[in-house]
């Protein structure tokens, strides 16, 4: 079975200060893929970006970027400068890529709060 | 905008009865997934269809039904309803049924059981 952990539940920064949201996964497949989504205060899902689990490199996005460490099992979140338009609550999802069934599993999400 | 429309956008309605979400997926995808969002449960998986086809089934009730139409939108029954079925409900759809496909998720319906 999957499962994704988000041990962070709440995390309070000032604005400019930069912020990492852990994620840690466990699944028995070789290939699965990993997200990142922000339900921003207005509820909707956005998704932020997917990770294959044999491609490591980490990714920078503007003032987001990932690591992925398949040896750890972690696919961690880093925003950089934050800004109060980053709070939101961040969800860790992992999907499996055998059989027929793509689900996501979430983790329990991590609330951001951006304090000007 | 990620394409996805659910609606309606809130539902307010009293235990034991009936009620119908709607999902319309982007343009072009085939497979739509329904995910509930709970404060003790989180963000769980539902149902998911892919071209007007069950699948693949999560934690879902038997008091809940979904189908996919021809046109590929997706309706979510739920019926007697309990306080516990208050929660946010999304739609999501993606392009076709795989795993390395990114989910986009329409703005959710929120249901409330009075």
């Amino acid at each position: 079975a999957q499962k994704v952990t988000q041990a962070q539940t709440e995390i309070s920064v000032v604005e400019k200060e930069d912020v990492t949201l852990d994620c840690v996964y466990e699944t028995r497949d070789t290939t699965y893929y990993l997200f990142w989504y922000k339900q921003p205060p207005s509820g909707e899902l956005v998704f932020l970006i997917r990770r294959n689990s044999f491609d490591e490199q980490n990714e920078i996005s503007g003032r987001y970027s990932w690591n992925f460490q398949k040896s750890t099992s972690s696919f961690n979140f880093t925003i950089t400068a934050s800004q109060v338009v980053d709070s939101a609550v961040y969800f860790c999802a992992l999907s499996e890529s055998t059989g027929a069934n793509s689900k996501l599993t979430f983790g329990k999400g991590i609330t951001l709060s951006v304090r000007p | 905008d990620s394409g996805v429309t659910q609606t309606p956008k809130h539902l307010i309605t009293a235990t034991g009865q009936r009620v119908t979400l709607r999902c319309s997926p982007r343009s072009g995808d085939l497979s739509v997934y329904w995910y509930q969002q709970s404060l003790d449960q989180g963000l769980q998986f539902l149902i998911q269809y892919y071209n007007g086809e069950e699948r693949a089934k999560g934690n879902i009730l038997e008091r809940f039904s979904a189908q996919q139409f021809p046109d590929l939108h997706s309706e979510l029954n739920l019926s007697s309803l309990e306080l516990g079925d208050s929660a946010l409900y999304f739609c999501a759809s993606s392009v076709g049924g795989a795993g390395n496909q990114p989910q986009h998720f329409g703005d959710g319906t929120r249901l409330s059981i009075l």
